[in-house]
């Protein structure tokens, strides 16, 4: 089966760094993705991890341990616009190409 | 920017009734999605398809159906449509290149 977990909710401060991880078990792992979603919109596209190590984009990185089965979502300078869902989902190719999703991180930035 | 469309946006419509949710994509993308996603809560898989005349049941169990006859057009139908089918539906199409899944605006249904 295929498992992916992730903290429900997380505050942190505006200006702060905030680590979000993810833990998953999926056999034919392909990939991991992080996703965020505002309140009552559809989710947009962060990061997409294949390799081990860290991919920094601006102020959000993400870094993927394969053997481990880890992975997190680093937010750097934190902004109040920063509240929202971070979705991890793992693209898994057992009886072809999916894209699984957990359960998503509430994260609230307060001033 | 991805260019994929659903319609209708917001719809309240009475138990019974038939629905088509539809969903487009401009992008030439093989595979599409269909996800349910209740406020708050997380993305659940209902549909799935590879391309045309390919369609797959997700995780959730559905009592919707989809259809795939155009590469761009991925329809979802609720036959007759009960309150529990409440919910925010999101279509999603999927590159070849990166696999990254862009997403529809969402469909909010209401079943009163």
């Amino acid at each position: 089966g295929q498992n992916i977990d992730q903290p429900t909710e997380m505050t942190a401060t505006e200006g702060a760094i905030v680590q979000i991880n993810c833990t998953y078990q999926t056999s034919g792992f392909n990939g991991l993705f992080w996703y965020q979603q505002h309140a009552g919109e559809a989710p947009t596209f962060l990061s997409y991890n294949v390799l081990d190590g860290l991919e920094e984009k601006g102020r959000f990185s993400s870094f993927l341990s394969r053997s481990k089965g880890y992975s997190y979502l680093l937010l750097k300078e934190l902004q109040m616009k920063d509240s929202a869902s971070y979705l991890c989902a793992v693209l898994n190719n057992t009886g072809g190409f999916k894209t699984i999703f957990g359960a998503g991180t509430r994260l609230f930035v307060k001033a | 920017e991805a260019d994929i469309y659903q319609t209708p946006r917001y719809l309240v419509i009475g138990t019974g009734k038939k629905i088509t949710l539809e969903c487009s994509q401009t992008m030439g993308h093989d595979k599409m999605y269909w996800y349910q996603q209740d406020p708050g809560m997380e993305l659940h898989l209902i549909h799935y398809s590879y391309g045309v005349n390919s369609t797959e049941k997700g995780d959730l169990s559905s009592e919707s159906t989809v259809s795939r006859i155009r590469t761009e057009h991925f329809p979802l139908t609720l036959e007759s449509a009960r309150p529990s089918h409440t919910s925010q539906y999101l279509c999603a199409s999927e590159t070849g290149t990166g696999n990254t899944i862009y997403f529809g605006e969402g469909s909010w249904l209401t079943v009163v």
